[in-house]
């Protein structure tokens, strides 16, 4: 089974800092997705960054990168610039590549609560 | 366009009572997803539905925990009797197939068992 492990429970960081969430995972297959997802207080879960892991580039939107390491089964997020908004629950999942029954599961780290300063 | 809808968004019942969450997925989208949220904890998937029909539901609690998705759109999950353990967050979640989509969440249901 895969599992998730995000080793940071909170972090900190100033208004307009870089910051860098950790999360590592653990699976048997080649062919997967890893997501970032960001949950503020109205608990709604909204996609912050996808990575496939056939593809060697890292993805990035806007602010936030991720930092794909396949063979050390690591995939952490950058959030550069932080604002008052980035403030939020982050969430780092998996899912398997293959279509059909539970591959379309995601499963979930414990979270990391990021807090921005002023 | 409107997102997910979960009504209630807070829910305060007593143990062994039953209780029901509703959700409305986005238009068009055909797959629903039913997830659970502890404290504290990542959300897991309950059941997932492709149309009206549930194509996975490994772990869905079956001696107390039902859903339907009657046809094909909105869905309810019930709770029958409650237990001081199911107070949690409920989220549904919806996306048009499954291969490549992105999942969208609504905001949950929080449960209170008292």
């Amino acid at each position: 089974a895969q599992t998730v492990t995000q080793s940071q429970p909170e972090m900190s960081v100033q208004e307009a800092e870089t910051v860098t969430l950790s999360c590592t995972y653990d699976t048997s297959e080649s062919d997967y997705y890893l997501f970032w997802y960001k949950q503020p207080p109205s608990r709604q879960m909204i996609l912050v960054i996808r990575q496939e892991a056939y593809k060697q580039q890292n993805a990035t939107e806007n602010r936030f990168s991720v930092n794909f390491q396949k063979a050390a089964k690591s995939f952490s997020l950058k959030i550069s610039d932080s604002q008052l908004g980035d403030a939020a629950m982050y969430f780092c999942a998996y899912r398997r590549y293959f279509s059909g029954g539970s591959n379309y599961k995601l499963t979930f780290g414990k979270g990391t609560l990021l807090t921005v300063n002023p | 366009e409107a997102g997910v809808v979960q009504s209630p968004r807070y829910k305060i019942i007593e143990k062994k009572q039953p209780v029901a969450f509703w959700c409305n997925p986005i238009s068009g989208h055909n797959t629903l997803y039913w997830y659970l949220q502890n404290l504290g904890q990542g959300p897991e998937l309950l059941i997932r539905y492709e149309n009206e029909e549930a194509v996975d539901d490994s772990q869905l609690p079956k001696d107390r925990f039902s859903a339907e998705r009657l046809k094909g759109v909105d869905s309810t999950l019930k709770i029958q009797p409650a237990e001081l353990g199911d107070s949690a967050v409920y989220l549904c979640a919806s996306s048009f197939g499954t291969v490549n989509n992105e999942q969208f969440f609504g905001p949950g249901t929080r449960l209170t068992v008292l």
